[in-house]
């Protein structure tokens, strides 16, 4: 149990366009869903936390125009590159915790969306 | 700020050696460890949690906490060239977010 999905998993897009990346738990609820980047050969940095029903939490230095996160349901959150360039391509992983016994202590991520921007 | 260092290696260990991936954290409150897996190219798994002092053994992994020393370490025996990859440690309060290291790279040389 406790599966994440991304869609897409890699998308190529020209600047200036924007993304939008879908986070889904599959077989539980997702009180909190986590967005993260990860650029070649460094560590995962987290972007932002949403919570469902809420506005999202975004971590300094995170442009929240232009890193759109929306949670409006339990499992469900997307993020939106808008208006993506070049220095925007990256890994972008989600991550989910849930609401109940055996969900909520641990993080179950996503297979990640790798973006490419030209 | 609370932080969660490891070496970044490389971890360089022969075939059916013993690996050993170490981590220290900053905050005392931390009630919650991990350890991810991260092959490159792919998002991490989880590998194995652990709340309470001492040692917790799952198959070939065995993770070590001493909150005293705040440090938790994950010992890999028989390693395996496909135990090569990164590994992430995380960590968490009561009410916090995961606080992730930047990881230690192993390599299991054949």
């Amino acid at each position: 149990g406790a599966v994440v999905s991304q869609h897409p998993s890699w998308v190529i897009c020209k600047s200036g366009t924007s993304v939008k990346i879908e986070c889904r738990s599959l077989d539980f609820q997702a009180t909190t869903m986590f967005w993260y980047r990860q650029f070649p050969k460094q560590s995962l940095m987290l972007m932002a936390t949403s919570n469902e029903g809420s506005k999202a939490t975004y971590e300094q230095g995170v442009e929240k125009d232009k890193f759109l996160i929306n949670h409006a349901s339990l499992t469900l959150s997307t993020l939106t590159v808008t208006s993506a360039h070049p220095e925007d391509s990256s890994f972008y992983i989600c991550s989910a915790r849930g609401g109940r016994q055996g969900t909520y202590n641990e993080q179950f991520f996503g297979p990640g969306t790798r973006l490419t921007v030209l | 700020q609370k932080e969660v260092e490891q070496n970044s290696g490389p971890l360089s260990v022969p075939e059916g050696a013993i690996a050993s991936l170490n981590c220290t954290y900053s905050d005392r409150g931390s009630q919650s460890f991990f350890w991810y897996r991260q092959y490159s190219g792919k998002s991490p798994e989880l590998i194995m949690f652990i709340y309470s002092n001492g040692d917790k053994e799952d198959g070939r992994f065995t993770a070590q906490l001493n909150k005293a020393s705040q440090y938790v370490s994950l010992l890999i025996r028989d390693s395996q060239p496909s135990d090569s990859a990164t590994y992430l440690c995380a960590v968490k309060g009561y009410g916090q977010n995961f606080v992730f290291g930047p990881g230690t790279r192993l390599s299991v040389l054949p």
